[in-house]
């Protein structure tokens, strides 16, 4: 069971307000992540982080933030929600590469998930 | 382009049936290949993962395989049970990058009935 923990676990807000997506885990990766994923598609990477004060966009174009103050600590921020933001977040942190002689690399662990819907 | 591809998309099985879930894959270059499962409304968890040099990995009832020459994975599941109900995502990370890019697949969405 991975230590990666997010909160809410499911939030309904109306258009407009701010909203903050906290995630956090307990196992020391310096590396974390936010996916979006609607149902029966697959997940977008939308942020990710190397470690603390870094933090770059991903794939998927989002009008998000996130921040990386602390290792164990990579927070999402909505600052006017929309309609257009209802899906599924999920955050994730990774360990360090192996390399093939050992475990594979980068292994992830997922977080719950948080269900947003903007109404 | 990078891409994962599944199928079927879909999936209904009763209990104590064996069922294969197929994946192919266009990622280059090859890192390793995951399966995951993703029960609803929870996070993908890890069920394997391979290396290029890897064909065959088992973990308990699941079993992938994995052809890096015609880049193609299946997931068996032997003796389904009920809890075996979820969504299995076939994810490819590829080795250009030090972040280890994953590109996940759709799923494949797997129904046990008693």
């Amino acid at each position: 069971e991975a230590d990666i923990y997010q909160t809410p676990r499911y939030l309904v807000i109306g258009t407009g307000k701010k909203i903050t997506l906290e995630c956090s885990q307990t196992m020391g990766h310096d590396k974390m992540y936010w996916y979006q994923q609607d149902p029966g598609m697959e997940l977008h990477l939308i942020h990710y982080s190397y470690g603390v004060n870094s933090t770059e966009k991903g794939d998927l174009s989002s009008e998000s933030t996130v921040s990386r103050i602390r290792t164990e600590h990579f927070p999402l921020t909505l600052e006017s929600a929309r309609p257009s933001h209802t899906s599924q977040y999920l955050c994730a942190s990774s360990d360090e590469p192996q390399g093939f002689a050992g475990k594979p690399s980068y292994e992830q662990y997922f977080g719950p998930g948080t269900r947003l819907t903007v109404t | 382009k990078n891409q994962v591809e599944q199928s079927p998309q879909s999936l209904i099985i009763l209990e104590g049936k064996n069922c294969t879930l197929q994946c192919n894959y266009t990622v280059s270059p090859f890192s390793n290949l995951r399966w995951y499962k993703q029960d609803t409304g929870r996070g993908p968890v890890s069920l394997t993962i391979m290396t290029f040099s890897e064909n065959t990995k088992s973990n308990g009832r699941y079993t992938a395989t994995l052809d890096a020459d015609t880049k193609q994975s299946s997931l068996h599941i032997t003796a389904s049970q009920l809890s075996d109900s979820a969504s299995y995502i076939c994810v490819v990370s590829d080795r250009g990058s030090t972040l280890g890019r994953l590109y996940f697949g759709r799923g494949t969405q797997l129904t046990v009935w008693p």
